[in-house]
């Protein structure tokens, strides 16, 4: 079945101590992309890639590291998490990022108490 | 900053009544987007537009691409309680999300 697959899908952390959250897709996508969800502002890019080792921020970068090392691995990493990084995150893939249709994965809840 | 204004914020239907919804932007956009969000779950593209005063169903769904190229809107009829969830729309130059319509309807 082609998907998106993040993990974990939920994930409490304390302030300072450094996450990664996984993204994998199966379906040979050149493009991926995260996302942040909070209520009332819709879904904000954090960082892109569109290709293999080629990445690029998004609207909302600070805070975040990301890596593409392979196709179809996008890993999202907080080195050093803060409160206001609680919040829900989609990975999403496409052909490209000329694509009209992006697979979002299911996400993950992140709490940085 | 967010470019996409979507309305409402929010809506409380009942079973069987038609739910419209909008999205503008201060800026042209190429291709409008449609997603729906089911609870715990990520959006899923329902309807994509690529040109201007294009009107485009996918079952109960109808979108249209404003001819401004800055708004579209999308209709869902006699609605059922699966359609649920949060509706975003989405411009495509840099896929610009609006902060989404929470749909409920009650049985």
């Amino acid at each position: 079945e082609a998907q998106v697959t993040q993990n974990p899908r939920y994930l409490i952390t304390v302030t300072g101590k450094k996450l990664t959250v996984t993204c994998s897709q199966n379906m040979n996508h050149e493009y991926m992309s995260w996302y942040r969800q909070d209520p009332g502002l819709g879904l904000r890019q954090i960082y892109y890639s569109m290709n293999v080792e080629v990445t690029d921020k998004g609207d909302v970068p600070e805070g975040y590291k990301v890596s593409r090392k392979e196709k179809r691995n996008f890993p999202l990493i907080l080195e050093s998490p803060s409160p206001n990084q609680t919040s829900l995150y989609f990975c999403a893939s496409s052909l490209s990022r000329g694509s009209y249709g992006y697979t979002f994965g299911s996400g993950t809840r992140l709490t940085v108490v | 900053g967010q470019q996409l204004n979507q309305s409402p914020q929010s809506m409380f239907i009942q079973e069987g009544e038609d739910v419209s919804m909008n999205c503008t932007s201060s800026s042209i956009f190429n291709t409008w987007l449609w997603y729906k969000q089911d609870p715990g779950e990520g959006p899923v593209l329902l309807i994509a537009l690529y040109k201007a005063g294009e009107l485009t169903s996918n079952g109960r769904l109808t979108a249209q691409f404003g001819i401004t190229r800055k708004d579209s809107f999308l209709n869902i009829s006699a609605s059922i309680p699966s359609d649920v969830g949060i509706y975003f729309c989405a411009g495509r130059r840099d896929m610009r999300f609006g902060a989404g319509t929470r749909l409920t309807v009650k049985p």
